[in-house]
């Protein structure tokens, strides 16, 4: 598509339910993260995928939080058990990805999933 | 790990100034320095990066140096206009052998800046 495009904008669950936060890529991207950002705060590294492989998740909060992107497209971030301090913007970013040139620092973000958990 | 602090966290200027934007940074393997731009209900968005091999880097009204020695680069915006008003993050990564990690990014909490007409 013609941009990181992240599904739903907007959901709000209550404490212990499961939710699913889906992440369409830049066709052709070959790396994929995922972000948390609070309320007044920079964006914070989750994980992420080169391919379908996730390469890097030191920054899942717990083992609540877990993604995949079986076949190195579309990514999901769930979140099991939701707490109140879940709550936040999650986001998506993709880049071209690749061993070489510049390509691979360069991120494009989407308009994020807020999540809401009562 | 790495820590990038951001400052001012709001700041004001008249149409027509340059607004400045400093950040610091704590891991002196960062090597990768990107700003971004954050409109209200969006994403950031990519404005300007620097890379360690290079001092300074101009893209019109925009230009981001980096000093290496004192782990700290800066964003000028000049001759500020009103669409200016945004949201601003800087942020740095390590690109490792083979490019790995790239996008790891560690942002700075951001600054809100407000042009005035």
């Amino acid at each position: 598509g013609a941009g990181v495009s992240q599904s739903p904008r907007y959901k709000v669950t209550k404490r212990g339910q499961d939710v699913a936060l889906r992440c369409d890529p830049i066709s052709g991207h070959v790396s994929l993260y995922w972000y948390r950002q609070a309320l007044g705060q920079g964006p914070e590294f989750l994980t992420y995928f080169n391919y379908e492989a996730q390469q890097d998740k030191s920054g899942l909060p717990n083992d609540r939080f877990s993604a995949e992107r079986p076949e190195g497209s579309i990514s999901t971030l769930t979140i099991q058990r939701t707490e109140q301090r879940d709550s936040a913007m999650y986001r998506c970013a993709s880049s071209l990805g690749g061993r070489y040139g510049s390509g691979a620092n360069v991120l494009t973000f989407g308009a994020g999933s807020r999540l809401t958990v009562l | 790990g790495e820590n990038v602090e951001q400052h001012p966290s709001t700041l004001s200027v008249q149409e027509g100034d340059s607004a400045v934007i400093k950040c610091t940074y704590s891991d002196s393997a960062s090597n990768y320095f990107p700003w971004y731009k954050q409109e209200l209900g969006k994403g950031p968005q990519l404005i300007i990066d620097i890379r360690s091999n290079v001092g300074e880097k101009k893209d019109q009204r925009i230009a981001v140096t980096l000093n290496k020695t004192a782990k700290h680069f800066s964003l000028h915006i000049t001759e500020t206009q009103p669409e200016d008003s945004a949201v601003y993050f800087c942020a740095a990564s390590t690109s490792g052998f083979l490019n790995t990690n790239a996008g790891k990014s560690t942002f700075g909490d951001g600054t809100t800046l407000t042009v005035k007409p």
